[in-house]
């Protein structure tokens, strides 16, 4: 099984910081890449998926880099909306395999 | 709009069944991988199955226990799961899209709200 880790697990910044979160797989997953954020109580949203693209209707302030084994998640500004847990996702190969997540919190 | 709205989470007892349901609307249900992932409380998210025309994954977790199906007449994936375990508790989410063909991968686009299924005596 391809092994994600993600870090950090807790990350506190403030309005209009630039945030990076890192996922790295233990073998290499292409771009097979996907990012989640999970507002508490709701459901996960896809954010990027195929490493660097941003789904349709979400903000531009998030982006996505990174191929083979390290990727990186940004947030360019943070906003006060952005309080959420982040999720990377490899769907290279079954059995589909998430990082631990990544709690962003508003200083 | 795509839609997918899961039902059939209950408390049940460990060693029990439940069949779990997610009613598609807003797509072409039958032409689209579908997949369920599972978050215990206060944990991340796992991935327990995916359904293709050409292929069934289960996680090996529940392999052996849970069944991945649908009827696309009615637009609605199932999970069957039995001999439950309390490490079972978790919501249930339905997602679409799932696995590789023709050089490319396809991520779980659309998830739903979610079904809570909690095993405990």
């Amino acid at each position: 099984d391809i092994q994600m880790t993600q870090s950090p697990s807790t990350l506190s910044a403030s309005v209009g910081d630039r945030v990076t979160i890192t996922c790295r797989a233990s073998q290499s997953i292409s771009s097979w890449l996907a990012w989640y954020q999970q507002k508490p109580g709701k459901a996960p949203k896809v954010l990027i998926y195929k490493a660097s693209t941003l789904q349709s209707g979400d903000p531009s302030r998030f982006s996505g880099s990174g191929s083979g084994t390290e990727f990186t998640l940004t947030i360019s500004s943070l906003q006060p909306d952005d309080l959420a847990t982040y999720y990377c996702q490899q769907y290279d190969s079954f059995p589909w395999t998430f990082g631990q997540g990544t709690k962003v919190e508003i200083k | 709009e795509v839609q997918l709205l899961e039902s059939g989470g209950d408390l049940v007892q460990p060693g029990g069944s439940l069949r779990l349901s997610c009613a598609a609307s807003g797509f072409t249900f039958s032409a689209h991988v579908m997949s369920w992932v599972r978050q215990a409380p206060g944990k991340g998210l796992e991935w327990v199955s995916t359904l293709a025309d050409a292929y069934t994954h289960y996680a090996d977790s529940v392999k052996g226990r849970f069944t991945i199906s649908r009827e696309n007449s009615k637009n609605t994936l199932y999970l069957q799961m039995s001999s439950l375990r309390a490490e079972d508790t978790a919501v249930y989410y339905c997602a679409r899209g799932g696995g590789c063909t023709g050089g490319n991968c396809y991520w779980p686009d659309y998830w739903g709200q979610g079904t809570l299924v909690t095993v405990s005596s």
